[in-house]
C-alpha cells in the first residue's frame, strides 16, 4: 500500500513533442505529490508538486494532472527540449506522516533533437 | 545559498568492510533523510531525522546500518559489515516544511561500490 508506480520505465519523444509519464498509488494518506528530476551524477531536484485538492497545476512547460478518484497523476512535459533529457520521479508523502516520501521507480526520457 | 554537502563522492571497499558517509544539510533545514538509490530505481527512505531526533527508521536495515545526527545539523551514516548487495548511491537531502510543502533538496550523493 504503501508503494508508487511509474510508467513508462523509459520514453524517447522528438523535439517540440509532449513526453507523458504516470503514476498511480494506493495509500490515501498520500497528501502531498512531487516531481523530481534527476541527471546523471546529480542529485533529484524538485521540478513541480501537487496537492490531491486541485486537479491540475501548470508551471511553464511542466503540468501535473491529478485524478483523486482515480489515485493517479501525470506529468505532462510540452514543447519537449533535449534539456529536458533526465530521469523523471513521482512521489508521494503524507504530511501528518512527518513528509515521510516514497517514490516511483523512474522513468527516463531522452528527447531527440 | 549553499547546497546539501556529501562527502566522499566514491567509495569503493571490500565487503565486510566498513563505511561511512557524511552529510552537511542546508542551514536552518531541520529535516534531514537518507536514501538509498540502486541503479535503475527510485530513492528508498533510510532513515528521517526532525531536528536530531528520528521520524522514521522502518526501512533501515538495523543490524547494519546506523546513523545520527548530532546537535541537529551534520549528520552520519554508516555500514558496518558492508555486503555486495549495499552498491548503490547514498543519497543525503534536507527540508523545511512551509505550511503544506515540503521541498527537498538532495546532495550529489555518495556512490558505493562493494567488491
Amino acid at each position: 500500500q504503501q508503494q508508487v508506480k511509474q510508467s513508462p520505465q523509459s520514453l524517447i519523444v522528438q523535439k517540440g513533442g509532449i513526453s507523458i509519464i504516470n503514476c498511480a498509488y494506493e495509500n490515501t494518506a498520500f497528501d502531498y505529490f512531487p516531481w523530481y528530476q534527476q541527471f546523471p551524477g546529480k542529485g533529484p531536484a524538485l521540478l513541480i508538486a501537487i496537492r490531491p485538492d486541485v486537479s491540475e497545476k501548470k508551471e511553464g512547460r511542466f503540468t501535473i494532472s491529478f485524478n483523486k478518484s482515480a489515485k493517479q497523476f501525470s506529468l505532462h512535459i510540452m514543447d519537449s527540449q533535449p534539456g529536458d533529457s533526465a530521469t523523471y520521479f513521482c512521489a508521494a508523502s503524507n504530511s501528518a506522516g512527518g513528509f515521510k516520501t516514497i517514490f516511483g521507480a523512474g522513468t527516463r526520457l531522452f528527447v531527440k533533437a | 545559498e549553499a547546497g546539501v554537502a556529501q562527502s566522499p563522492r566514491y567509495k569503493i571497499i571490500e565487503k565486510r568492510q566498513s563505511v561511512a558517509f557524511w552529510c552537511n544539510p542546508i542551514s536552518g533545514h531541520a529535516t534531514l533523510y537518507w536514501y538509498q538509490q540502486i541503479l535503475g530505481q527510485g530513492p528508498k527512505l533510510l532513515i528521517q531525522f526532525q531536528n536530531n531526533g528520528v521520524v522514521d527508521d522502518s526501512q533501515l536495515p538495523k543490524d547494519r546500518f546506523s546513523a545520527e545526527r548530532l546537535k541537529g545539523v551534520d549528520s552520519t551514516l554508516k555500514i558496518q559489515p558492508a555486503k555486495l548487495e549495499d552498491s548503490a548511491v547514498y543519497l543525503c537531502a534536507s527540508s523545511f516544511v512551509i505550511g503544506t510543502k515540503n521541498e527537498q533538496f538532495f546532495g550529489p550523493g555518495t556512490r558505493l561500490t562493494v567488491l
